[in-house]
């Protein structure tokens, strides 16, 4: 168990649809990281926070968005759902920027869009 | 794009044999880590090595990295069925900031 969370396990929507996709950090982990991971693209960085302020951008997509609140978990909005977002989502939680600090990764939410 | 390309894209062997698997990435980077995935599950971080060390070992986890020809290996040696998992390398580019670029990942079958 990494300590990372995630919420839900799965989710099932339609095409068109908007989820929102929860992370709660290691205790003491300041930056989360959201992955995407699917099987023609690979795993992708998306975003990361750092104690509630945006990071670093990756191929997050347009009709994406994420935000980290103050008690430092986060959140991944993905709207307008089309099949291609199909997918796991990983977050991630390290302690601080630093490249050595390991990145702790959560068990993920499996997306299904129909 | 991918930044590491792992080879092979799978292995199978038996208990008890080695297992090695090498990564290639294309532009400079800062460190190179190791992640074991199991099947559908979160990733784990299994060992970290700086552009500035050329070998590292963890167990029974061996990393090599030459920055010269722009690769990385992972040996495990004596392999268990439990050792059954997708391994993939990342790169942290010498960007400033700690983001992670993935490869493929090598499937790596252990047999009891």
């Amino acid at each position: 168990d990494s300590g990372v969370t995630q919420t839900p396990k799965h989710l099932i929507t339609a095409t068109g649809q908007r989820v929102t996709l929860r992370c709660s950090p290691r205790s003491g982990d300041l930056s989360v990281y959201w992955y995407q991971q699917s099987l023609d693209q690979g795993l992708q960085f998306l975003i990361q926070y750092y104690n509630g302020e945006e990071r670093a951008k990756g191929n997050i997509l347009e009709r994406f968005s994420a935000q980290q609140f103050p008690d430092l978990h986060s959140e991944l909005n993905l709207s307008s759902l089309e099949l291609g977002d199909s997918a796991l989502y990983f977050c991630a939680s390290s302690v601080g920027t630093s490249d050595s600090d390991t990145q702790y990764f959560g068990p993920g939410t499996r997306l299904t869009v129909l | 794009s991918q930044q590491g390309e792992e080879d092979p894209q799978a292995l199978s062997i038996q208990e008890g044999e080695n297992a090695t698997m090498n990564c290639s990435y294309k532009t400079s980077i800062n460190n190179l880590q190791w992640y074991r995935q199991n099947s559908g599950r979160g990733l784990v971080h299994l060992i970290l090595i700086r552009s500035n060390e050329r070998e590292k070992h963890s167990g029974r986890l061996r990393v090599t990295l030459d920055t010269s020809k722009k690769s990385s290996s992972l040996l495990i040696t004596a392999s268990r069925a439990a050792d059954t998992a997708s391994y993939f390398c990342a790169t942290e580019k010498n960007s400033g900031y700690s983001t992670l670029t993935f490869g493929k990942g090598t499937m790596l079958l252990v047999s009891p």
